[in-house]
């Protein structure tokens, strides 16, 4: 049973293109993330959403859009990608925005 | 920037031995979590402790906080081949509806049979 699921997993792309990276999980949680680990693995929170409503927004670029069409999805589309975004993206959701967070298995997207 | 500083970022040790990682963090805290992510996967809650906590103990994981010192430590007992994973901490802060958890850079633990 998949509680957190992300798709693709894999994506190569080039610069400039626009891709988008899917999120949905059945845990019933009423709050989802996304968090970029870069290749330090270093792990930052992007967004924040609860029930369907941007809490957090860590000053992340405008080229990345999330979009949350109810509790149980979380997409993130970005545009104009460029090299630094080459990134493995996690989605994640926690019920009511604290303690446990569940993750999925990550979208490692390198951009050429 | 960057909440939660781990040490050591990496460890090697031999299978049965005992591994500690030790988490260090900036600001206060509601609580810190452990987690595990195997090499191409997600993570993995493991532990969590709360603020007013001191010690907890979750089948061979030993986790200790002091808040004074804004440390925290994560023991493996009789580790396994199966515990070579990165570990992170990480800490819960912020507003009450815009918490958000905070990870440090990770430990990479290598169990060598």
């Amino acid at each position: 049973d998949t509680a957190v699921s992300q798709t693709p997993k894999y994506l190569v792309t080039q610069m400039g293109n626009d891709k988008s990276i899917k999120c949905e999980q059945n845990l019933g949680h009423d709050t989802m993330y996304w968090y970029k680990q870069d290749s330090k693995k270093f792990l930052k929170i992007m967004f924040s959403y609860n029930n369907k409503e941007l809490i957090i927004n860590e000053t992340v670029p405008n080229r990345f859009s999330p979009k949350s069409p109810d509790k149980a999805h979380l997409n993130l589309h970005i545009n104009s990608l460029e090299l630094g975004d080459s990134a493995v993206y996690f989605c994640a959701s926690s019920h009511n925005g604290g303690n446990t967070i569940y993750f999925g298995e990550g979208s490692w997207l390198t951009v050429v | 920037s960057q909440q939660g500083e781990e040490d050591p970022q990496a460890l090697s040790i031999q299978e049965g031995e005992n591994a500690t990682m030790n988490c260090s963090y900036k600001t206060s805290i509601n609580n810190l979590q452990w987690y595990r992510q195997n090499s191409g996967r997600g993570l993995v809650h493991l532990i969590l402790i709360r603020s007013n906590e001191r010690e907890k103990h979750s089948g061979r994981l030993r986790v200790t906080l002091d808040t004074s010192k804004k440390s925290s430590s994560l023991l493996i007992t009789a580790s396994r081949a199966a515990d070579t994973a990165s570990y992170f901490c990480a800490t819960l802060g912020g507003v009450q509806g815009a918490q958000k958890l905070v990870f440090g850079q990770g430990t990479r633990l290598t169990i060598n049979p």
